[in-house]
């Protein structure tokens, strides 16, 4: 089945504790994607990846960081998280060719105290 | 930076009823997505439209789109319990045909589906 897996679905840490959200796509994608949805603001943009080694800053990348190392992983990294990083979380994907149109993962739901 | 904007950001309607949803935007677009929202969820593509199109349609989805008024409409006719979800229009600014950078969501719209 193709689709965008994210991990871990649900994570609560506490501030300055580092940690990562894993984001596989087995569509063979070139473009990745993050996003993070907040009440009243909608979804927004953190960072995306045009390819293998390219990544590109969106919206709002302040306090996050990404690798692609590999086409079908994007992780994305909080260094050392604080609370108003806590938000829903989505990775997403796209073919290099034609529409852009997204398939997103299942989302992961961060709490940072 | 926020490019769509849908209206209204509530709807609660009757089951069977048809719910329509607009959405309008700010510069010139390459094309226009709706996805769909179930809560807590991924979205979900449902329909895309590009610029030099004026009506589209998915089973009971038909979507319009007025490029001289930037702006488009998402109308589901016949509604059902699980319509139930938020709804979110997507405009793509890329003029390369690809490219995560060029999709900006609005805010969503909220559609409840009473029994």
């Amino acid at each position: 089945e193709a689709q965008v897996t994210q991990n871990p679905r649900y994570l609560i840490t506490v501030t300055g504790k580092k940690l990562t959200v894993t984001c596989s796509q087995n569509m063979n994608h070139e473009y990745m994607s993050w996003y993070r949805q907040d009440p009243g603001l909608g979804l927004r943009q953190i960072y995306y990846s045009m390819n293998v080694e390219v990544t590109d800053k969106g919206d709002v990348p302040e306090g996050y960081k990404v690798s692609r190392k590999e086409k079908r992983n994007f992780p994305l990294i909080l260094e050392s998280p604080s609370p108003n990083q806590t938000s829903l979380y989505f990775c997403a994907s796209n073919r290099h060719s034609g529409a852009n149109v997204l398939t997103f993962g299942a989302g992961s739901r961060l709490t940072v105290l | 930076s926020q490019q769509g904007e849908e209206d209204p950001q509530a709807l609660s309607i009757q089951e069977g009823e048809n719910a329509t949803m607009n959405c309008s935007y700010k510069t010139s677009i390459n094309n226009l997505q709706w996805y769909r929202q179930n809560s807590g969820r991924g979205l979900v593509h449902l329909i895309l439209i590009r610029s030099n199109e004026r009506e589209k349609h998915s089973g009971r989805l038909r979507v319009t789109l007025d490029t001289s008024k930037k702006s488009s409409s998402l109308l589901i006719t016949a509604s059902r319990a699980a319509d139930t979800a938020s709804y979110f229009c997507a405009t793509d600014l890329s003029y390369s045909g690809g490219g995560a950078d060029g999709l900006t969501f609005g805010k969503g719209t909220h559609l409840i589906i009473q029994p």
